[in-house]
């Protein structure tokens, strides 16, 4: 079993919706990270966290640490932001763990 | 400015043959790592590097696998003997520093064909 679980695993939205994307994860982290993975097969990082929220541009990324549970948040999407979104949790021993990661298509 | 560099962007090999993987980190970034992903599948850690301290090979699959690094510059991942099962896109990031969730720049990948 995956110890960092996604949620959904495919997402259709029309251009200008409100998107979130969840992360559950099993044990304690020392950050949560989230990447983005374009068509290409580029891995861009997006956010790390390890506590509270963090907001770039329309991308907005919030981890509950009691909850063991991040989200991450698009607003106004545009068809550009199609991608595979991503989230990893990193250990104490600097081991990663990733999810299986969420396919999003924003339609025009 | 420069990014992580990895080298090549497309290998394809036979089945049996080593393959050696480049990753050029940003300059100045003491730690890097190595993962791995395979067509369909999620990333996978290999092993990551932090300055001149033991490198942690957790991740490693199997000991046809190894990676080494000259201090704080290039790394270069050996597959020995390799398997069609190696076939995947292996991924190269660094950080400034390792550890406690510091933000990490990945590479373009090298994508390995095993025939």
């Amino acid at each position: 079993k995956n110890e960092v679980e996604q949620s959904p695993q495919n997402l259709t939205a029309q251009e200008g919706e409100f998107i979130t994307i969840n992360c559950s994860y099993s044990v304690g982290i020392s950050a949560l990270h989230w990447l983005q993975q374009h068509p290409g097969g580029g891995i861009v990082s997006l956010f790390m966290l390890s506590s509270g929220k963090k907001k770039h541009g329309r991308l907005i990324a919030t981890i509950n640490i009691q909850e063991k549970h991040s989200s991450l948040h698009i607003t106004a999407s545009h068809p550009r932001d199609s991608a595979v979104y991503i989230c990893a949790a990193e250990y104490n021993n600097n081991d990663m763990r990733f999810g299986a990661g969420t396919r999003l298509t924003v339609k025009p | 400015g420069a990014g992580v560099s990895q080298s090549p962007s497309n290998k394809v090999t036979e089945k049996g043959k080593d393959v050696e993987l480049r990753c050029d980190p940003i300059s100045g970034h003491t730690a890097l790592y190595w993962y791995r992903q395979r067509l369909g599948q999620g990333l996978e850690f290999l092993i990551y590097f932090q300055g001149n301290s033991a490198p942690d090979k957790s991740g490693l699959p199997s000991d046809r696998f190894s990676a080494e690094r000259t201090g704080e510059s290039v790394s270069t991942l050996t597959i020995q003997r390799t398997q069609q099962e190696d076939s995947a896109v292996y991924l190269c990031a660094s950080s400034l520093v390792g550890g406690l969730g510091q933000p990490q720049h990945f590479g373009d990948g090298t994508r390995l064909s095993i025939l």
